[in-house]
């Protein structure tokens, strides 16, 4: 059970172009669903916390403007790279909790701006 | 801010050892979790621990979850290749939505 997937595993985009990454908590409901970026040989790193119908929290210095979470369902939440550049070239991972205490991680998504 | 201190930052063992390793903090955390990291792939829920000294088992692995709340350890015995990965502790506040505070990983490496 607990299961998280994320589309696409990976993505290559243009310099300028907008991603979409979907977030998906396949056998449960996620009242909340988180979005994270890592870099090599290094932790997560919390971009922005989303609840079902609300506005999502990001964290300091994380630009909501450039990154725009949606969470239309307790199922789905989407992650919008806008105006992509090669600094925004990342490992992207969501994670979903139905309860506070455990997060349950997707795959991850590989995004790389050219 | 909260952080996480673990350690070590890596290990390389042999086939068959015991593995242990520990996080640290100055805050109180209300569940410790552990997870173990593939390279590519994200990270897996290994041990949830959620009463001040619990101990908990999940095969060959066991965790603990400090008496003061602000620390923890994760065993591992009988290591095997396909225990390689990178191993984080978190620890997670309430009153901050669920948030996890993750410790800097532990990069295991098992040699047959």
């Amino acid at each position: 059970g607990a299961v998280v997937s994320q589309h696409p595993s990976r993505v290559i985009c243009k310099s300028g172009t907008s991603v979409k990454i979907e977030c998906r908590s396949l056998d449960f409901q996620a009242t909340t669903m988180f979005w994270y970026r890592q870099f090599p040989k290094q932790s997560l790193m919390l971009m922005a916390t989303s609840n079902e119908g609300s506005k999502a929290t990001y964290e300091q210095g994380v630009e909501k403007d450039k990154f725009l979470i949606n969470h239309a369902s307790l199922t789905l939440s989407t992650l919008t790279v806008t105006s992509a550049h090669p600094e925004d070239s990342s490992f992207y991972i969501c994670s979903a909790s139905y309860s506070l205490g455990e997060q349950y991680f997707g795959p991850g998504t590989r995004l790389t701006v050219t | 801010g909260q952080q996480l201190n673990q350690n070590p930052q890596s290990m390389f063992i042999q086939e068959g050892e015991d593995v242990s390793m520990n996080c640290t903090s100055s805050s109180i955390f209300n569940t410790w979790l552990w997870y173990k990291q593939d390279p590519g792939e994200g990270p897996v829920l290994l041990i949830a621990l959620y009463k001040a000294g619990e101990l908990t088992s999940n095969g060959r692995l066991t965790a603990q979850f400090g008496i003061t709340r602000k620390d923890s350890f994760l065993n591992i015995s009988a290591s095997i290749p396909s225990d390689v990965g990178i191993y984080f502790c978190a620890g997670v506040i309430y009153n901050q939505g669920g948030k996890l505070i993750f410790g800097q990983g532990t990069e295991l490496s098992v040699k047959p």
